[in-house]
């Protein structure tokens, strides 16, 4: 099966900072992947898939990119709100796998 | 606009069946267009997939917990479920169920209802 890394586990930074999550499945998926948001007892929210497009509702301060074996989110201007736990999915075939994850604290 | 909501016992026995159900309102689960999930979260723990099924009948499951999971749908109901045999501590989580979409995602999820097996 495919695993999912991503990096870093943990990041602080402040407000209005641009901050960049990387995911690196072990193997080439192509264009396949999404980025969750998940906040404390809250269900994942879906922030972006086909590595680059943006779920409806979205701000635009969200971006992805990438493709093959090399993601990443970036949050170009960082907002209070975006504190939370980001997690990609590789979404090209099942089984489905998720990355382990990344904390976001807001300094 | 399409919602889903988690139900069921918050409480399950060790070696016993855990079963849940997914009522989805606003859209039909009769829909070759996406398939049915559940996904998991242990406390403090990272996301983990269960399985997936289409309206045509196609299952996909969790190669790690395949022998033990079986999901299905009620297209009278509009709703799909999930049971989990002999369960373990180790299956206390939050669980999710969620529409996908090929190559898109999960989008929407329901709340998640925690499940704790204990004795």
């Amino acid at each position: 099966d495919i695993q999912m890394t991503q990096s870093p586990s943990s990041v602080s930074a402040s407000v209005g900072d641009r901050v960049t999550i990387t995911c690196r499945p072990s193997q080439d998926i192509s264009s396949w992947l999404a980025w969750y948001q998940q906040k404390p007892g809250k269900a994942p929210k879906l922030l972006i898939y086909t590595a680059n497009t943006l779920q409806s509702g979205v701000p635009p301060r969200f971006s992805g990119s990438g493709s093959g074996t090399d993601f990443t989110l970036t949050i170009s201007s960082l907002q209070p709100e975006d504190s939370a736990v980001y997690y990609c999915q590789k979404v090209d075939r099942f089984p489905i796998t998720f990355g382990q994850g990344t904390r976001l604290e807001i300094k | 606009q399409l919602q889903l909501q988690e139900s069921g016992p918050g409480l399950a026995k060790p070696s016993e069946t855990l079963s849940l159900t997914c009522t989805v309102s606003g859209g039909s689960i009769g829909t070759s267009d996406y398939y049915w999930s559940w996904i998991r979260q242990p406390p403090g723990k990272d996301l983990e997939w269960i399985g997936s099924m289409y309206y045509s009948g196609n299952t996909y499951h969790n190669p790690s917990l395949k022998s033990r999971v079986t999901i299905s749908l009620d297209t009278s109901k509009n709703q799909f479920s999930l049971r989990l045999t002999s369960v373990t501590a180790a299956d206390t989580a939050v669980y999710y169920c969620a529409r996908g979409g090929n190559h898109v995602g999960f989008d929407p999820w329901g709340q998640g209802t925690l499940v704790t097996v204990s004795s």
